[in-house]
Order: structure tokens, then C-alpha cells, then sequence
């Protein structure tokens, strides 16, 4: 069974670097048809994503964040992270990491789903 | 921020069937898939439907999936009270190359 975990400081000043781990257990992080994803959640509000990484280092970004982000990948590690710069109140929110299975079907074509997400950490922005 | 249009809210008595709706465009809903992803209060996300239309196993057969041009829909049938949850839409956008999540749809079950 994989499991994901969140791990990193739950309070950033604003103007700093908020800087995320999320280490899986249960597989490999280089094996199968995954990549691997941040996405946050306000309190009350609704899911964001934030971004994604295959092993192979290749990323995607959310347009709006695309400036202050950068995620990496230690597979040696089993990790992969995430950075978030120049943090301000808006920020606050749950952090989650999440694997995403990419499959393919004759009908439908290419296909991918969060198919395991990790508890989430409440990231807090304030001086 | 969310691409993906769904109801604020959604209710009904135990045993009824509650229908969410998701709207969206060519760039994510009209030519990709749609998941739906159930949110228990206080927990992470929890994938409902994925493809459109497929459960993963465990999932109860009475929720169902379907997609119609730029819109999509998720069905509850036989709604019980462990079904209090929010709901969230998600396809992937080609326009803006990533994810997007719907704003989500709380039921209730009166």
C-alpha cells in the first residue's frame, strides 16, 4: 500500500520560502506510470494545484504560481519537494502531496487521477 | 482560481439520489477526462470516480460517473449519511497545461 507523507515547518514568515517534503513509502517512486503532484487548500475554500514532477525531473506548473515555484525530486530518497517563494498571508493553507496514475485507453485516450494523497499539513504564513 | 463550475450545495433525505453537476470548457472537460474526488470533513481528498465514468475499487456502485460535451456529473444514489462529504470535479486543462479542480459542492444529508 503507498502511502505519502507530508513533512516541513507549519509556520513561514511572509516574504520567505515556504519549502515542503513529501517522502512515499510502500513502492518505488521511479516505478510505474506516475507522476507526482502538490496541490493546497485554503481553510474553507477549494483544491489548487500546484504542480507536478515525473522522475525524470520534467515539470509542470500552475500559470499563476509558475513564478514562485519550483519542485524537485530525490529518488534516491524517495521524495520529491516543493518550494514556494516570497510567501505572503495568501499562502496559508493545507499542503498536500498526491501521486497521480497516467494510463491509457483505446476510447479515451491518455487519462490520469490522484489516486493516492497524503494527510495534508496546515502551512501557516504570518510574522 | 477554479476552472471547473459545480453548485455550492446539494441535499437530500437517506435513499435519495442527489445529482452534481461540472461544467467546463474545450480546453479540460470537452477534450480530457474528468475524476471526481470525495473530501470527508477534516481528511485528505479521496478518488470517486476516475475517467469519467470508472470506480476504483471500494468505491460503492451506487456513485456514478458521466460526461457530456463540456460538462460532466456525478450521481449519488441511495444517499446515506456517511455521504456528507464535499465533492470535487478535476480535469486536466490543455490552455493552461495542468490540472484543475472544481469549486466543490458540500451535500447534505437532511
Amino acid at each position: 500500500q503507498v502511502q505519502l507523507q507530508e513533512s516541513g515547518p507549519g509556520l513561514v514568515k511572509p516574504s520567505q520560502t515556504l519549502s515542503l517534503t513529501c517522502t512515499v513509502s510502500g513502492g518505488s517512486i521511479s516505478s510505474g506510470s506516475y507522476y507526482w503532484s502538490w496541490i493546497r487548500q485554503p481553510a474553507g475554500k477549494g483544491l489548487e494545484w500546484i504542480g507536478r514532477i515525473y522522475t525524470s525531473g520534467s515539470t509542470n506548473y500552475n500559470p499563476s504560481l509558475k513564478s514562485r515555484v519550483t519542485i524537485s525530486v530525490d529518488t534516491s530518497k524517495n521524495q520529491f519537494s516543493l518550494k514556494l517563494s516570497s510567501v505572503t498571508a495568501a499562502d496559508t493553507a493545507v499542503y498536500y502531496c498526491a501521486r497521480a496514475r497516467r494510463s491509457y485507453d483505446i476510447l479515451t485516450g491518455y487519462y490520469n487521477y490522484f489516486d493516492y494523497w497524503g494527510q495534508g499539513t496546515l502551512v501557516t504564513v504570518s510574522s | 482560481q477554479s476552472v471547473l463550475t459545480q453548485p455550492p450545495s446539494a441535499s437530500g433525505t437517506p435513499g435519495q439520489r442527489v445529482p452534481i453537476s461540472c461544467s467546463g470548457s474545450s480546453s479540460n472537460i470537452g477534450s480530457n477526462t474528468v475524476n471526481w474526488y470525495q473530501q470527508l470533513p477534516g481528511t485528505a481528498p479521496k478518488l470517486l470516480i476516475y475517467s469519467n465514468n470508472q470506480r476504483p475499487s471500494g468505491v460503492p456502485d451506487r456513485f456514478s460517473g458521466s460526461k457530456s460535451g463540456t460538462s460532466a456529473s456525478l450521481a449519488i444514489s441511495g444517499l446515506q449519511s456517511e455521504d456528507e462529504a464535499d465533492y470535487y470535479c478535476a480535469a486536466w486543462d490543455d490552455s493552461l497545461n495542468g490540472h484543475v479542480f472544481g469549486t466543490g459542492t458540500k451535500v447534505t444529508v437532511l
